[in-house]
């Protein structure tokens, strides 16, 4: 059972213009939220967060949405550049019931295109 | 601040022998994870320690993996009577577990069980 769902396997975008990663979840007792961008050969690099009782949070080119109502939340990252291509992951947690275990999505694989 | 360091970055072995990894979090880091990525996937979480205490452990982890915190410092991760399958990377994190709290990942060991 895949409680989160990174749909797209792979996204290409070309530089300057706007990548959007989408997230889905199944599970409405997840309250937080993690994105994550790895390279190869390197362990996941923490982009941004967000908690349930927010739907943005913005930080530089990085912009996260969570629209709880359709347990559905979004990476804008704006402008894209070359080096932004990474596999990028969303992660949950439901801390309200105790627990701080995060599960991850499959990943999308970006690519910026020069 | 060094990071979180992981050791080996890699380990060759043959099916049935034991393996041991290690993992040293970010110093004053109270929660550490284990993690398991194959390829193709997202970080399918082990087990997670708030200081020495194992929290919480995967419900589909095999007996033959322990993890151990014993100091609240330092991580092991053992495999016994390792399997083709188990073959995968295998990453630590640690967080300081605060409110707003975000996983610091290690670059991982990589785990070939021939």
């Amino acid at each position: 059972d895949q409680q989160v769902k990174q749909n797209s396997p792979s996204l290409s975008v070309q530089e300057g213009r706007i990548s959007i990663l989408n997230c889905d979840y199944t599970n409405s007792m997840f309250d937080y939220f993690l994105w994550y961008k790895k390279y190869p050969a390197e362990g996941p690099t923490f982009l941004i967060s967000i908690s349930s009782i927010k739907d943005k949070n913005e930080d530089g080119r990085f912009t996260v949405f969570l629209n709880k109502s359709a347990k559905h939340l979004s990476l804008h990252i704006v402008p894209s550049q070359p080096g932004d291509s990474a596999v990028y992951f969303c992660a949950a947690s439901a801390r309200g019931t105790g627990t701080y275990k995060y599960i991850f999505g499959t990943g999308t694989r970006l690519k910026v295109l020069a | 601040d060094t990071g979180v360091s992981q050791d080996p970055r890699h380990k060759i072995t043959k099916r049935g022998q034991n393996v041991t990894f290690r993992c040293d979090p970010i110093s004053e880091h109270n929660r550490l994870y284990w993690y398991r990525q194959t390829l193709g996937q997202g970080p399918e979480f082990l087990t997670y320690f708030q200081n020495e205490a194992q929290l919480e452990k995967s419900r589909l982890l095999s007996d033959r993996f322990s993890a151990e915190r014993p100091k609240g410092s330092f991580s092991t991760l053992e495999i016994q009577r390792t399997e083709q399958g188990d073959s995968a990377m295998y990453l630590c994190a640690s967080s300081l577990g605060q409110e707003g709290e975000k996983l610091f990942f290690g670059s991982g060991t990589q785990l070939s069980v021939l």
